[in-house]
């Protein structure tokens, strides 16, 4: 049974590229949230989807970023225009979504993103 | 006032002791609380859940909720250097939205 898969594990942009990053959630779980993190920070919420709907995205930033979970295929989060301080790993994690009690998420291994 | 507060540590314990991890956390309506180790440049990995008040044993880690008081423990015992991590503790508000402290330093001295 495979973990939450992420890709790419390293990714580096200029400044004003795109940057895209996929998450393909555990076998069974129909639930993905991404976070980002910076070095000695804990995790931000960014959002939470459901397969082909945005659930909660009152953490991603207004411009330039936007996610989805397409009916098939993996999650994407897409940064346009990138900044340096959009520098930072991003981790997605996946969850059963069946009982609000016991909803524990798994994460994937993370995508660094540097932007130069 | 963080939504989810932990202190940041470090905490630094030797080798067999018991380490003792707090975490308080705002919003009333949350219902379930984990605790999430991660290692210096790997991902989260979930330890433990719980959503009622009382403790949850798991081996060598036992997880404490008091509702009344927002507050959650993680006590790891016979503490061991490969214990040396960040611990995230974490609440899951009505939806499914899951907001994470910043993390505690857990250090255990050999």
């Amino acid at each position: 049974n495979a973990g939450v898969m992420q890709n790419p594990r390293h990714l580096v942009r200029r400044r004003g590229q795109e940057a895209r990053l996929r998450c393909s959630p555990m076998k069974g779980h129909s639930h993905v949230y991404w976070y980002r993190q910076l070095p000695e920070e804990g995790l931000k919420f960014m959002v939470y989807l459901q397969k082909e709907n945005i659930i909660d995205e009152s953490g991603m930033p207004k411009e330039r970023f936007s996610a989805e979970f397409p009916k098939e295929g993996p999650s994407i989060l897409r940064i346009q225009q990138v900044v340096r301080g959009d520098s930072a790993a991003y981790f997605c994690a996946s969850s059963p979504g069946k009982d609000r009690a016991n909803n524990e998420q798994f994460f994937g291994p993370g995508t660094r993103l540097t932007v130069l | 006032q963080k939504e989810v507060e932990q202190n940041s540590g470090p905490l630094s314990v030797p080798e067999g002791a018991i380490a003792s991890l707090n975490c308080t956390y705002s919003d009333r309506g949350s219902q379930s609380f984990f605790w999430y180790r991660q290692y210096s440049g790997k991902s989260p990995e979930l330890i433990m859940f719980i959503y009622s008040n009382g403790d949850k044993e798991d081996g060598r880690f036992t997880a404490q909720l008091n509702k009344a008081s927002q507050y959650v423990s993680l006590l790891i015992r016979d503490s061991q250097p490969s214990d040396s991590a960040t611990y995230l503790c974490a609440a899951t508000t009505g939806g499914f939205k899951t907001i994470f402290g910043d993390g505690t330093r857990l250090f255990v001295k050999a």
